[in-house]
């Protein structure tokens, strides 16, 4: 079954310091893989995708993640996390039954202090 | 402005009531989802459309039902034969299920039983 951890509850960090959040998965074949951000009562806007190609992806709002195929990992990263930052993170991948459904992990919540 | 547009942000039922959440898109997909979200469970998908006249049930669909009868909506209902039917619900939609390209999200529903 395809599946998709995000280990961590929540990840803390102080404004400008590296953050890094989470992020395995579990796959029958090429993984396809997304990250999300979701403001307070808000619906999820889309940050990066990695179908195929270089390792390391870049998105929305200087964040970018790093595909590792023999970890099974999509790790969220950003040099410099700004307090706007802080929201709930989550990483999905498509599932391989060709229906364009996601599977999400349980989110991460980010949490940038000044 | 293209995008999706859930309405309306907050709802609240009465026990033994059936509702009807509305999503809307512009975008001319021909794929669109509903998702349940709960708090520390990331989210779960209900029922999938991958072309008009079509839709087909997710992981959670039972006391669900969707109808699909224009491209550009697809309303869900919640029945009374869901047993726990608060939570947020986001609606997305993609250019075509088959395709790696990314889901565009709505701005939710929260749904809410007195």
């Amino acid at each position: 079954a395809q599946s998709v951890a995000q280990p961590e509850d929540q990840v803390n960090v102080a404004e400008g310091n590296p953050l890094t959040v989470k992020c395995t998965y579990s796959v029958s074949g090429n993984p396809y893989l997304f990250w999300y951000v979701q403001y307070p009562n808000r619906g999820l806007q889309f940050l990066l995708k990695y179908i195929t190609g270089d390792n390391l992806v870049k998105g929305s709002y200087g964040f970018e993640a790093e595909f590792n195929k023999s970890q099974t990992s999509f790790h969220l990263k950003k040099p410099s996390a700004l307090v706007s930052d802080s929201a709930l993170y989550f990483c999905a991948v498509r599932d391989s039954g060709n229906t364009g459904k996601l599977i999400f992990g349980q989110g991460t919540t980010l949490q940038v202090k000044p | 402005d293209g995008g999706i547009t859930q309405s309306p942000k907050y709802l609240f039922r009465k026990e033994g009531q059936n509702v009807t959440l509305s999503c809307e898109q512009n975008l001319n997909h021909d794929a669109m989802y509903w998702y349940r979200q709960d708090p520390g469970q990331g989210l779960r998908l209900i029922y999938y459309s991958q072309i008009v006249n079509d839709f087909q049930k997710g992981d959670i669909a039972e006391g669900y039902s969707v109808s699909r009868e224009k491209k550009e909506s697809f309303p869900l209902t919640v029945t009374s034969a869901q047993k726990n039917p608060t939570a947020f619900y986001l609606c997305a939609s993609s250019i075509r299920a088959g395709e790696n390209t990314e889901a565009f999200f709505g701005q939710g529903t929260r749904l809410t039983v007195v």
